[in-house]
């Protein structure tokens, strides 16, 4: 079946800017999570969500950075203001309901590179 | 504070050379480790899951074990198509659902 996706493919924006990258999960996946990955690092737990809530917003930077998924299904990852040291790949994963008791592999899509010139 | 090293940070190998991937962590209580692949240009690929130590996973060349504090990715017999990232993860019980990621270690195998 159809995996995780995520568009744009790529983004350049200019400092300051405004920019929202879109992911769009696994059908019937109920949790959603994005990560962001420096160029030779390993991906950053930015936020996650199960059903339309935010369960965990720890990784969050700063207030510059927004994440809705309004009908629990597709998810934007806003950011305001944007800076250079934003610049990196932002991936998106899905997997089956959260459970506190149970481990649920997380599938990842093809990530957005953005680029903050 | 959860932390997971990945060493050597690159690998060349012949093909036909085995080799092991390492992965040391530390977790407050884990839940679950697991081993992902990446290709340039493209998301991390689910490989494993391990649960608790001496638990063992096979798929075609790779071999994924588990000890209290380290995990190793064996590779027997590589051939140039598994030239990629590999990445690994930990979850800790009191960390959600949250992945921690090591920085990955980039192999590259050579014809």
């Amino acid at each position: 079946g159809a995996g995780v996706s995520q568009t744009p493919s790529n983004k350049v924006t200019e400092k300051g800017k405004y920019v929202e990258l879109r992911c769009d999960p696994i059908s019937g996946h109920t949790a959603l999570y994005w990560y962001r990955q420096s160029l030779g690092q390993g991906p950053e737990f930015l936020i996650y969500f199960q059903g339309t809530g935010a369960a965990d917003d720890s990784g969050l930077p700063n207030d510059r950075f927004f994440a809705v998924r309004p009908e629990g299904s597709v998810s934007t990852l806003k950011i305001q203001r944007t800076e250079r040291g934003d610049s990196a790949v932002y991936l998106c994963a899905s997997s089956l309901a959260y459970d506190a008791a149970g481990i649920y592999e997380q599938y990842f899509g093809p990530g957005t590179r953005l680029t903050v010139t | 504070e959860d932390q997971v090293t990945q060493s050597p940070e690159a690998l060349r190998l012949q093909e036909g050379e085995s080799s092991s991937l390492n992965c040391s962590y530390t977790v407050s209580g884990l839940r679950g480790l697991f081993w992902y692949r990446q290709d340039p240009g493209k998301g991390p690929e689910f490989l494993f899951t391990l649960y608790s130590a001496g638990e063992e996973k096979e798929k075609e060349r790779l071999k994924a074990t588990l000890t209290k504090k380290e995990s190793f990715l064996h590779i027997t017999a590589p051939k140039p198509e598994d030239s990629a990232t590999y990445l690994c993860a930990v979850q800790a019980n009191n960390a959600g659902n949250m992945l921690t990621f090591g920085g990955g270690t980039r192999l590259m195998v050579k014809p």
